[in-house]
């Protein structure tokens, strides 16, 4: 089955300045890209995907970028605010089963 | 709409006890997951339906059971509960399959966490 890794598992960075996780994965059929966000005691919340048909793409402040050949993508958060701080978790997905990174967990320092 | 709703919120749990969990979507949606997570180890999906009347086992379906008798709903079972069952339960729906309005994007619950003692 797919396999996905995601790092770091914590960042911490001060408002204003930019974030970045990334994840990889392993089975080159997966072509759905999805990144959750989990705030303390919520659910997971779909905040931005990505198709491997599709290299990038961006939603206000934040983006996702796919690179299909090394198999990794990445969500990328500018001018962070605190409000940012959660738990995101990518997945990956080639049918109807997602394959989830473990998290990281983000800090915006005010 | 509700969307997607799970019962309870939360219980405690004797080990070796029968619980069910619930899980209901209004979203007329014809994929369902039950996934547990735990701290360090993200969401892992423990079984899920691509469509009433049929399930599948997923990554750590040992000890648990689901049936899909209808489009909304998919009970999970724990027929007898072991203190490694205590985790955050979370339910999720999506609208998967091969029209072209199919979007994979999943939909998640509240999430039930579950104690087993």
């Amino acid at each position: 089955g797919e396999n996905v890794e995601q790092h770091p598992s914590t960042l911490s960075v001060q408002e204003g300045d930019s974030a970045v996780i990334k994840c990889t994965y392993s089975d080159s059929a997966s072509n759905y890209f999805p990144w959750y966000k989990q705030e303390l005691g919520k659910r997971p919340q779909l905040i931005i995907d990505i198709r491997s048909n599709v290299g990038e793409k961006k939603d206000q402040r934040i983006a996702v970028t796919l690179n299909k050949t090394a198999k990794h993508f990445s969500l990328h958060i500018t001018e962070t605010q605190p409000e940012d701080s959660a738990v995101y978790f990518c997945a990956a997905t080639g049918g109807n089963q997602f394959y989830f990174g473990t998290g990281t967990s983000l800090t915006v320092i005010p | 709409i509700a969307g997607i709703t799970q019962a309870p919120t939360s219980q405690i749990l004797a080990a070796g006890r029968r619980m069910t969990l619930r899980c209901t979507q209004d979203m007329r949606h014809n994929a369902m997951y039950w996934y547990r997570q735990d701290l360090g180890l993200g969401l892992r999906l423990i079984h899920y339906s691509n469509t009433a009347g049929t399930t599948g086992k997923g990554e750590v379906p040992d000890g648990y059971s689901v049936s899909r008798a209808n489009t909304d709903d998919f009970p999970l079972t724990l027929a007898s509960a072991v203190p490694s069952q205590t985790s955050v339960y979370f339910c999720a729906s999506s609208d998967s399959g091969t029209s072209r309005l199919s979007t994979d994007t999943q939909y998640f619950g509240p999430g039930t966490r579950l104690t087993v003692l």
